[in-house]
């Protein structure tokens, strides 16, 4: 197993321009999730998601957009870059929400310029 | 979201000593507990996790103990070895149990 990859590693976008971040995970996970992890700070949750077809906000969803077509995958979409989403992005997934441990994907590494 | 505070922000110890990593949590219905290391530029790895039902849990040098009463816990690691210099981060479930709060880490510093 894989389990969960992230793509690209690293990427530098221009003030506007959008892009999204793949995550796909082979463990058949039902829940997936898209943090967001800026210096000196911990992990923020920004979209996740119970299973394909259902997303829900996390605590700073702004600026970013979700879609959970398969079980498998979970983009991340940014639509107009800003400087603030400048960061690295982590997706993780777990088998259930309920008590479970996460596991996480080797990250993206975003700036915005 | 709830806060999940942890402290010290860093810590260095002596090869062999023990450190010790506190946290906090506010919302009363988290249930979960985990613990992360993450490594330069890498991706957080699951080191050890307890769940509310339990006190304290051990896996050889870490061991975690949980205070549901107090909202507390606390990681320990005996006989510190340089590789485990890291930035450790705790997790508190959310209320929802779906995703986790994290506290901002602790840089540790395991010196020959």
């Amino acid at each position: 197993n894989a389990g969960v990859t992230q793509t690209p590693k690293f990427r530098i976008l221009k003030i506007g321009q959008s892009m999204t971040l793949q995550c796909t995970q082979d463990m058949n996970h039902n829940y997936m999730y898209w943090y967001r992890q800026d210096p000196g700070m911990g992990l923020k949750l920004i979209y996740y998601s119970v299973g394909a077809g259902i997303t829900d906000k996390g605590e700073v969803p702004n600026g970013y957009n979700v879609s959970r077509s398969t079980t498998e995958d979970f983009p991340l979409r940014l639509e107009l870059a800003a400087p603030s989403q400048t960061s690295v992005y982590f997706c993780a997934s777990s088998l259930t929400g309920d008590n479970q441990p996460q596991h996480f994907g080797d990250g993206t590494r975003l700036s915005i310029l | 979201g709830e806060n999940v505070e942890q402290h010290p922000s860093t810590l260095s110890v002596q090869e062999g000593d023990s450190a010790v990593i506190k946290c906090t949590y506010s919302d009363s219905a988290s249930n979960y507990f985990p613990w992360y290391k993450q490594e330069l530029g890498k991706r957080p790895q699951l080191i050890i996790d307890i769940r509310s039902n339990v006190g304290e849990k051990k896996d050889q040098r870490i061991a975690v103990t949980l205070n549901k009463t107090a909202k507390h816990f606390s990681l320990h690691i005996t006989e510190t070895q340089p590789e485990d210099s890291a930035v450790y981060f705790c997790a508190a479930s959310m209320g929802s149990g779906y995703a986790l709060n994290f506290g901002k880490g602790t840089s540790l510093l395991v010196t020959p």
